[in-house]
């Protein structure tokens, strides 16, 4: 099975900021990686597939990058609505989450 | 527009069978063409914790499922009816979880497969 290990698992920050997530994978899935925001009491939403394709009326702000086994989200300047928990997501093989990371204020 | 209403349960007893349903609304989940062929998939999230795949099925009925749940997990697909199923058997405490159904979406014919359309969510409690 392929593991997904997301970090960090939380984080603080503020609006205007310019935020991170790493993801990484246990072994090699190209750039069959996809990236999801989910608030609180909603279901997932996807953000970025391919590694760096935006989803169609996703807000630039939101970008992915990355191949192999590291992968990045980047959110390069953090909004109100964007507090939420981000997830990664291999497609290499059947499917593999990672653990989450949570953007708090 | 799409949408998917997962239906089922909402207390079960250890030991039980779970027994859910996803209604595809919107569109066929039949779609019959080599492009945007779709994943039928089931997903859950136990409280406070992060997001877990169960399986999925193919409009031809090949399932795949996540192999820590293999051994319990039937996912089927009834296109008269425009739904897909989930059966776990033999519940315990460590199932409860809110489970949603989603529809993964090639966009490009490439295999790029990722959820493009989520159910709203069913809540499941396994209590004795």
């Amino acid at each position: 099975d392929i593991q997904m290990t997301q970090s960090p698992s939380s984080l603080s920050a503020s609006v205007g900021d310019r935020v991170t997530i790493t993801c990484r994978a246990s072994q090699s899935i190209t750039n069959y990686l996809n990236w999801y925001q989910q608030k609180p009491g909603q279901a997932p939403k996807v953000l970025i597939y391919a590694a760096s394709t935006l989803q169609s009326g996703v807000p630039s702000r939101f970008g992915g990058s990355g191949s192999g086994t590291d992968f990045t989200l980047t959110i390069t300047s953090l909004q109100p609505e964007d507090f939420a928990t981000y997830y990664c997501q291999q497609s290499y093989t059947t499917r593999t989450f990672g653990q989450g990371t949570k953007v708090e204020i | 527009q799409v949408q998917l209403q997962e239906s089922g349960p909402g207390l079960m007893k250890p030991s039980e069978t779970l027994s859910l349903t996803c209604t595809v609304s919107g569109g066929p989940i039949n779609n019959g063409g080599p492009i945007n062929n779709y994943y039928w998939s089931w997903i859950r999230q136990p409280p406070g914790k992060g997001l877990e795949w169960i399986g999925y099925i193919y409009k031809s009925g090949d399932t795949y499922y996540n192999p820590s749940l293999k051994s319990r997990v039937t996912i089927s697909l009834n296109m008269s009816k425009n739904q897909f199923s989930l059966n776990l058997r033999s519940v315990t405490a460590a199932d409860t979880a809110v489970y949603y159904c989603a529809r993964e979406k090639d966009p490009n014919g490439k295999f790029y497969y990722y959820m493009d359309v989520w159910g709203k969510g069913t809540t499941v409690t396994v209590s004795s």
